[in-house]
């Protein structure tokens, strides 16, 4: 089945340590983005890419790096410098053309030990 | 600052009813909208989209955008039960690319049985 699948589920990390968060899309899409979604909070934007070997900072990149090496996988490592990275995370991939709706995999849980 | 409103709720409606969900965004620029539904501990689901003043249906959905007085709303017909859950409004500035999107907080949406 087409779709978007992140890994793991649930994530702990611990104080100093950087932890990486996997995405990966069989959707043939150009664009691929990482929310952070904190309780009772909508979704903030990350980073995003819209094409191999490019990415953009969202609304909250401070913390935060990317890449996309290839056009299936946008991989987000959250840093020690990351301070606050008790959150849901979650991925989302859309067509390259503009207004096209984008698509969320089941997102990461990550937390502090 | 752009911004997407909405009233986080809950806001309650017997099985059976209409029930209607608003959202008002601050770029009177903006292109594209977007209804997605979140359950308890899940990644949204895309609901429904809007680009053009009016209304659009698919289903027991109704999406309905004003761009005058920069307003979008979900209408759900004969709610039942399963649509207990947050919806999320989520906006796409003008400007093109594949950028993210900006969301709302999200209504929770009880339904009576």
């Amino acid at each position: 089945d087409g779709g978007i699948t992140q890994s793991p589920k649930y994530l702990f990390r611990k104080e100093g340590q950087n932890v990486t968060l996997s995405c990966e899309q069989n959707l043939n899409h150009d664009a691929m983005y990482w929310y952070r979604q904190d309780p009772g909070q909508g979704l903030r934007l990350i980073y995003y890419s819209q094409i191999v070997n490019d990415f953009q900072k969202g609304d909250i990149a401070e913390g935060y790096s990317v890449s996309r090496e290839k056009k299936e996988s946008f991989p987000l490592t959250v840093t020690s410098a990351q301070k606050n990275p008790t959150a849901f995370y979650l991925c989302a991939s859309s067509q390259q053309i503009s207004n096209q709706p984008q698509h969320f995999g089941d997102g990461t849980r990550l937390s502090i030990l | 600052q752009k911004e997407v409103e909405q009233n986080s709720g809950p806001l309650s409606v017997p099985e059976g009813a209409i029930a209607s969900l608003n959202c008002t965004y601050s770029d009177r620029g903006s292109q594209s909208f977007f209804w997605y539904r979140q359950y308890s501990g899940k990644s949204p689901e895309l609901i429904m989209f809007i680009y053009s003043n009016g209304d659009k249906e698919d289903g027991r959905f109704t999406a309905q955008l004003n761009k005058a007085s920069q307003y979008v709303s979900l209408l759900i017909r004969d709610s039942q039960p399963s649509d207990s859950a947050t919806y999320l409004c989520a906006v796409k500035w003008s400007g093109g690319g594949a950028d993210g999107l900006t969301f709302g907080k999200g209504t929770h949406l009880i339904i009576q049985p």
